[in-house]
């Protein structure tokens, strides 16, 4: 099954433009993956799906043009322009693997993002 | 608008059974590719995903907690349950109830219900 790494964490400056990374383990290169924003005390939320290159699907509900993604290699990206204070929070990716027993959602770390 | 919400104790004592309750809207367990589950954080830690049931009845499990659990769906009353056999202080953690549709994205969060273990 798929290992995601994502940094612990990472800060960016109200206005600025910050890019988080989610790292897939070796030999799943054409895994899709989930970004979801968990503001402090609350449930997370689903922003987008992320293939090996732009968006799979849609963003989730309400989410603003300022989040966008990229695929590339192992690597998933999450991008917030323009940043906002309601940004601040912990990102987390996800992905599925595998089918019937086999089958597994794994989830990355987190990387907290702090908006200074 | 879709909406999911946890139910249950907020506090078990070690060994006992755990049982959530996740009533929904907004959608049916009825319709073809839509998946009910339920993934869980302990404090300051990752998210770890525990099972999924489908529109079909297909149900599928953490490996690593599949002894453990069972998942159950009620589609007249929108509703999933899921139990954890055997708790433990490290089972502390707060229960999300989620949607996942067509196979794809996890796109729907409950708010979550904390769950304590301790006798």
């Amino acid at each position: 099954q798929p290992v995601l790494t994502q940094p612990p964490s990472a800060s960016a400056s109200l206005g600025a433009s910050v890019t988080l990374t989610c790292t897939l383990s070796s030999g799943y290169s054409n895994s899709k993956v989930d970004w979801f924003q968990q503001r402090p005390r609350m449930g997370p939320r689903f922003l987008m799906r992320v293939g090996t290159g732009d968006i799979v699907g849609s963003k989730g509900e309400g989410i603003p043009d300022r989040f966008s993604v990229l695929g590339s290699g192992l690597n998933r990206y999450l991008t917030i322009n323009n940043i906002q204070e309601e940004d601040e929070g912990d990102y987390h990716c996800g992905a599925d693997h595998g089918t019937g027993i086999n089958f597994v959602w794994v989830f990355g770390g987190g990387t907290k993002l702090t908006v200074l | 608008q879709i909406t999911l919400k946890e139910s249950g104790p907020t506090l078990v004592k070690p060994t006992q059974t755990l049982t959530l309750t996740c009533t929904f809207s907004g959608f049916s367990l009825s319709t073809s590719g839509v998946g009910v589950g339920w993934v869980r954080q302990p404090p300051g830690k990752a998210l770890e995903w525990l099972a999924f049931i489908y529109w079909d009845d297909d149900e599928r499990y953490s490996p690593s907690l599949r002894s453990r659990l069972t998942i159950t769906k009620d589609t007249p009353k929108n509703q999933v349950v899921l139990t954890m056999t055997n708790m433990d202080p490290v089972d502390m953690a707060t229960y999300y109830c989620v949607r996942r549709l067509n196979w794809g994205s996890i796109d729907y969060w409950g708010q979550g219900t904390l769950v304590t273990v301790s006798s």
